[in-house]
C-alpha cells in the first residue's frame, strides 16, 4: 500500500534552516508528483511547491522562493524539504503529499505531517 | 495569485442532513478544482478531484459539480463521520491555493 512517512518534530530557532524527509513506498517513486503543504496551529492549508522525483523538477509558490528546496534521493525514495531563515510564522506542521497523477493535479496520499515550531 | 472563497465558514447540520458547500475561485479555473475533508489532528483526505470526480474509496453520498469560477460540494444523507473541515483547491494555476475551509458540526 502506498505510505508516506515523513521525520519527527523540530524545534528550531529563529533564523535557522530546517529538513524535513517523507520516505515513499508502495508504489513505483518516480512516477508521481509530490507536494509540500503546511498548515499553521488552528489555520488552513498553504501549498509550499512540488517535485517531480523523476526528473528533480520543483516549482514552488513564489512567497517561498529563495528560502526553500524541495529534493529526493532516488537510491532511498525519500524526498525532502528544506526551509531556510525560519521566523516565527513558519511554526506549522509540514505534510508531503502524493500527486494523484492526471492532468488536474490533486493529493491522494499524505504523510502525517512534521510539526515544526520555530521559537527562541 | 488565485484566490478561493468558501461559504458558509461553519455549518451546522444533523445527521441524515444534505449540505452543501461553495467555493468560488477569483478567476476561471475550468474544472481543476479539487475537495478535500479533514478531522482534527489528521492528514487531509482526498474526497474529490477534477470538480466531481469521486477519488476511489470515498462514498458515493459526496458529489461535486461547478466550473469557471463556481463550485458546489454535496453531501446527502449525513453520516457522523463526516463531521469535519471542509476544503476546496485549485490546481490551475501555481500556487495551488486553498479555500479557507468549511467547519461542519452536528447541530
Amino acid at each position: 500500500q502506498v505510505q508516506l512517512v515523513q521525520s519527527g518534530a523540530e524545534v528550531k530557532e529563529p533564523g535557522a534552516s530546517v529538513k524535513v524527509s517523507c520516505k515513499a513506498s508502495g508504489y513505483t517513486f518516480t512516477d508521481y508528483y509530490i507536494h509540500w503543504v503546511r498548515q499553521a496551529p488552528g489555520q488552513g492549508l498553504e501549498w509550499m511547491g512540488l517535485i517531480n522525483p523523476g526528473a528533480g523538477s520543483t516549482s514552488y509558490a513564489q512567497r517561498f522562493q529563495g528560502r526553500i528546496s524541495m529534493t529526493r534521493d532516488t537510491s532511498t525514495n525519500t524526498l525532502y524539504m528544506e526551509l531556510r531563515s525560519l521566523r516565527s510564522e513558519d511554526t506549522a506542521v509540514y505534510s508531503c503529499a502524493r500527486d494523484r497523477g492526471g492532468i488536474v493535479k490533486s493529493m491522494d496520499y499524505w504523510g502525517q505531517g512534521t510539526l515544526v515550531t520555530v521559537s527562541s | 495569485d488565485i484566490q478561493m472563497t468558501q461559504s458558509p465558514s461553519s455549518l451546522s447540520a444533523s445527521v441524515g442532513d444534505r449540505v452543501i458547500i461553495t467555493c468560488r475561485a477569483s478567476q476561471s479555473i475550468s474544472d481543476y478544482l479539487n475537495w478535500y475533508y479533514q478531522k482534527p489532528g489528521k492528514a487531509p483526505r482526498l474526497l474529490i478531484y477534477a470538480t466531481s470526480n469521486l477519488q476511489s474509496g470515498v462514498p458515493s453520498r459526496f458529489s461535486g459539480s461547478g466550473s469557471g469560477t463556481d463550485f458546489t460540494l454535496s453531501i446527502t444523507s449525513l453520516q457522523p463521520e463526516d463531521f469535519a473541515t471542509y476544503y476546496c483547491q485549485q490546481s490551475y494555476g501555481t500556487p495551488y491555493t486553498f479555500g479557507q475551509g468549511t467547519k461542519l458540526e452536528i447541530k
